[in-house]
């Protein structure tokens, strides 16, 4: 089936710097792919839509400047959490859809920022 | 508002038994529903899908079901096993908004050996 990689699975990061995480689409092209992020206990919310070659759509909310999505080629999307601080600290998810066996998720990343 | 919901946010049942579990959506737009199932610290992994056109999907011990009129969806776990023991979410789309999914807030199913 579709496989979507994502790295780092986790990451702990000080205040102040910024986190880059990658998803990949191993055997198949994704011209889009989806940012999710979950807080513990709760479910999970898109953060962004990613459009290869083009500008990512970002849901209401969510700031683009400190969220920067990159998709640069068919297979790799990367978020990078700028500036992080303590209350950027979540599970971010990605997802990408392949025609045949639908929406496939990323492993996710464990971001905790101290 | 909660466009998509999961009111039990918890199920316990008891292993070879079924496992029923709900989710009511309230946009009439949605047309294309899906289960996912996830483990602490881990991505969501998809389940089983179902669109308006439908009523029933099966897949092995897995069944989905929807009724458009009452706005309702249900997965059916049978025989349940420990290793189904996860938190589950469905999640809601329509064609019209693109692929954005709407997600549920989960049920933590419990299955006792």
């Amino acid at each position: 089936g579709a496989v979507v990689s994502q790295h780092p699975s986790r990451v702990i990061c000080k205040s102040g710097t910024s986190v880059k995480i990658e998803c990949r689409s191993l055997d198949f092209q994704a011209t889009t792919m989806f940012w999710y992020r979950q807080f513990p206990k709760q479910s999970l919310m898109l953060m962004a839509t990613s459009n290869e070659g083009s500008k990512a759509t970002y849901e209401q909310g969510v700031e683009k400047d400190k969220f920067l999505i990159n998709h640069a080629s068919l297979t790799l999307s990367t978020l990078t959490v700028t500036s992080a601080h303590p209350e950027d600290s979540s599970f971010y998810i990605c997802s990408a859809r392949e025609d045949h066996y639908g929406y496939t998720f990323g492993s996710g990343t464990r971001l905790t920022v101290v | 508002d909660q466009q998509v919901k999961q009111n039990s946010p918890s199920l316990s049942v008891q292993e070879g038994r079924i496992s029923i579990l709900n989710c009511d959506y309230t946009n009439s737009m949605f047309d294309y529903f899906l289960w996912y199932k996830k483990y602490p610290a881990e991505g969501p992994t998809f389940l089983i899908s179902i669109s308006s056109i439908k009523d029933k999907n099966e897949d092995g011990r897995f069944t989905v079901f929807l009724n458009k009129s009452a706005k309702h969806l249900s997965l059916h776990i049978v025989p349940s096993q420990p290793g189904d023991s996860a938190v589950y979410f469905c999640a809601a789309s329509a064609q019209n908004y693109g692929q954005n999914f709407v997600f549920g807030p989960g049920t933590r199913l419990s299955v006792l050996p």
